[in-house]
Parts: C-alpha cells; structure tokens; sequence
C-alpha cells in the first residue's frame, strides 16, 4: 500500500508565524499535492508539482508556497500565517497522471 | 473554468435501500474518473473509478456509470449499510487544468438504521 505520511494531525499556530506543513510518500510517485479542505467549499488545489524542485500553482495559492528538493517529499510554507488559513491540509500523491490519488491523513491547522 | 457540479449536497437513505449520487463535467476530454469516501476525521480513499472506454464498473455493492455524451457519471451504492456513512467525493481528471483532478463539491451521506 501507498503511504503518504503528514508530520502533524494537529497544529495550532499564531498569527504571523512561518509555518511548515510536511508530506512523504514512499512509492516513488513522481506527482504531489497540497490541497485545502473546507466545510462548503469542498477540496481546493494550492500547489502541485510533477517532478524535483517543479512546482505549479493551483487555484488559491496567494499565501502559500512549497518546496520539493527530494522526490518522496512536498512541504506546503505559509509564509506568515493568517486566521483565515485556519483549515485542514490534505497532501496526495499519484503515480502519474493516468491514476488516481493517494492521500495523506491531514494536517488540521488553526491559526490563533 | 472547468468545474464538476455534485447532486445531491446530502442524502439520507434507510438502511438497505439505494444510494445514488450524480455528478456533471464541462471538459468533454476528461477520460478519468474516479471517486472517493471521506469518513468523519479520516482521508479520502478512493472506492472505485472508471475511464472513458467504458460506460459502467461494478465492485460488490458499488458501482459507477459514465455517460460521454451527457458528460455526467453517477455513483450507485446499493444495499446501503451504516458503514457507508460519509462524504463522497466525485473527481474528473481535466487536461485542460494541468492534467490534474477537479474535484466535485462532496456529498454527505447518512445511512439510517
């Protein structure tokens, strides 16, 4: 089975704070994904990247950016953080772009 | 934009009945689409999915129907059991969005005993 491993469940952060979000996957996929969730708005793409240090934004990427230098690995920077990123973060990953995607078990931030 | 519209937003069934949730794309290059189940407080898992060569695919109690033409694919579950208790997600894999996956808005369903 795929795994695709977020550090924190938890995070509670103040206002202003740099803040890292990290995923791993231990399947050699070649494509990543930072996805927000929110009650009525469903899943959203932030940022994507499809190879070693590529990186594509998503549809709500203002506020965010992301750092892929190893391929198993796609961290999600809020560079400084803000109450209304208070959300949970879903990675996926995903072989390549005839699969569908594998996804981690979320990160739920609050931001203070 | 590219977008998929997800109907309904939330369906009560009784246990053993059906469950039927319907889904519309806009990208009529869209060849993939796979579906998941979001328990409360856990990820999405994707159930079942289907491209474009076929028009149905059945696992056990679930089972998806496509339609091309119509650009609209639905998700049927049937003997519904309280375990299917969740929010549904449809997805459409769009060539034109960075060959990546539009996501329908979800739908939370609650199977009643």
């Amino acid at each position: 089975d795929v795994k695709v491993t977020q550090s924190s469940r938890y995070l509670v952060k103040r206002t202003g704070e740099k803040v890292f979000l990290e995923c791993v996957q231990d399947m050699d996929h070649e494509n990543m994904f930072w996805y927000r969730q929110d009650p009525g708005l469903g899943l959203r793409l932030i940022y994507f990247s499809y190879d070693v240090k590529m990186k594509e934004k998503g549809d709500i990427p203002e506020g965010y950016s992301v750092s892929r230098e190893k391929k198993e690995r796609f961290s999600l920077i809020l560079e400084s953080a803000s109450t209304n990123q208070t959300s949970m973060y879903l990675c996926a990953s995903r072989r390549d772009t005839t699969y569908g995607y594998t996804f981690g078990s979320g990160t739920r931030l609050t931001v203070v | 934009g590219e977008n998929v519209e997800q109907h309904p937003s939330t369906l009560s069934v009784q246990e053993g009945d059906s469950a039927v949730i319907k889904c519309t794309y806009s990208d009529s290059a869209s060849n993939y689409f796979p579906w998941y189940k979001q328990e409360l407080g856990k990820r999405p898992q994707l159930i079942i999915d289907i491209r474009s060569n076929v028009g149905e695919k059945k696992d056990q109690r679930i089972a998806v129907t496509l339609n091309k033409t119509a650009k609209h694919f639905s998700l049927h579950i049937t003997e519904t059991q309280p375990e299917d208790s969740a929010v549904y997600f449809c997805a459409a894999y769009l060539h034109n969005y960075g060959q990546n996956f539009v996501f329908g808005p979800g739908t939370r369903l609650s199977v009643l005993p």
